[in-house]
């Protein structure tokens, strides 16, 4: 089962805008991280963010995180035509709350779909 | 190689078949996982390798997935009597750290599996 939810399911906007997708969770994490996934191609690694951090930013995006909502935001700043693409976000458990022991393993959300027109 | 690379990329298969799926991780790569995504959702965990060790399979959906690292580098998912809700992308992914730290997932393109 998945770990938790995104919305919106899709989005649709021109060049140029921002774009927001959000996404929330269900149990205590250790990080969480952005995926953007191309038609057709594996998942590429975006940002991560710790459980102890609020915002990060790595170019045009930035990331904040609730940890007292489970929630977290993906913005993309001044979309381009090629961020067109699905958008993941994935948490990695609490070691505390995995018995002690975490090995990395993500559990992702079902996406956002974006599309940005030219 | 730079990256993950999985093959074959795309494969068929009449059902009651058995397939393999072969995984390339990057070179040096402690921890190699393998998901399942099926259209329009995100993947899901199957199963996890620190090495040559099978730590977690708790997401193989039956006794007819199987997988194996024998040599801690090349993974091979193998079905067996495949089903027609088989039919999905399984990515294969890796990290140099294992146990204890959380680092991103370098994902192959995976392999699209249809069973017919």
């Amino acid at each position: 089962s998945q770990q938790g939810e995104e919305d919106p399911q899709a989005l649709s906007i021109q060049e140029g805008e921002n774009a927001t997708m959000n996404c929330s969770y269900k149990t205590s994490i250790n990080n969480l991280q952005w995926y953007r996934q191309n038609s057709g191609r594996g998942l590429v690694h975006l940002i991560l963010i710790r459980s102890n951090e609020r915002e990060k930013h790595s170019g045009r995006l930035r990331v904040t995180l609730d940890t007292s909502k489970k929630s977290s935001s993906l913005l993309i700043t001044a979309s381009r035509a090629a961020d067109t693409a699905s958008y993941f976000c994935a948490t990695a458990l609490d070691p505390a709350g995995a018995g002690g022991t975490s090995y990395g393993k993500l559990t992702f959300g079902q996406g956002t779909i974006l599309t940005v027109h030219p | 190689g730079a990256g993950v690379s999985q093959s074959p990329r795309y494969k068929v298969a009449k059902r009651g078949q058995d397939v393999a799926l072969r995984c390339d991780p990057i070179s040096g790569h402690v921890s190699l996982f393998w998901y399942q995504q099926a259209l329009g959702q995100g993947p899901e965990f199957l199963t996890y390798f620190q090495n040559e060790a099978q730590l977690d399979k708790s997401g193989l959906p039956s006794d007819r997935f199987f997988a194996e690292r024998p040599e801690g580098s090349v993974s091979t998912l193998k079905i067996q009597r495949t089903q027609q809700e088989d039919s999905a992308v399984y990515l294969c992914a890796s990290s140099p750290t294992g146990t204890g730290n959380n680092s991103p997932l370098h994902f192959g393109n995976g392999t699209r599996l249809t069973v017919t």
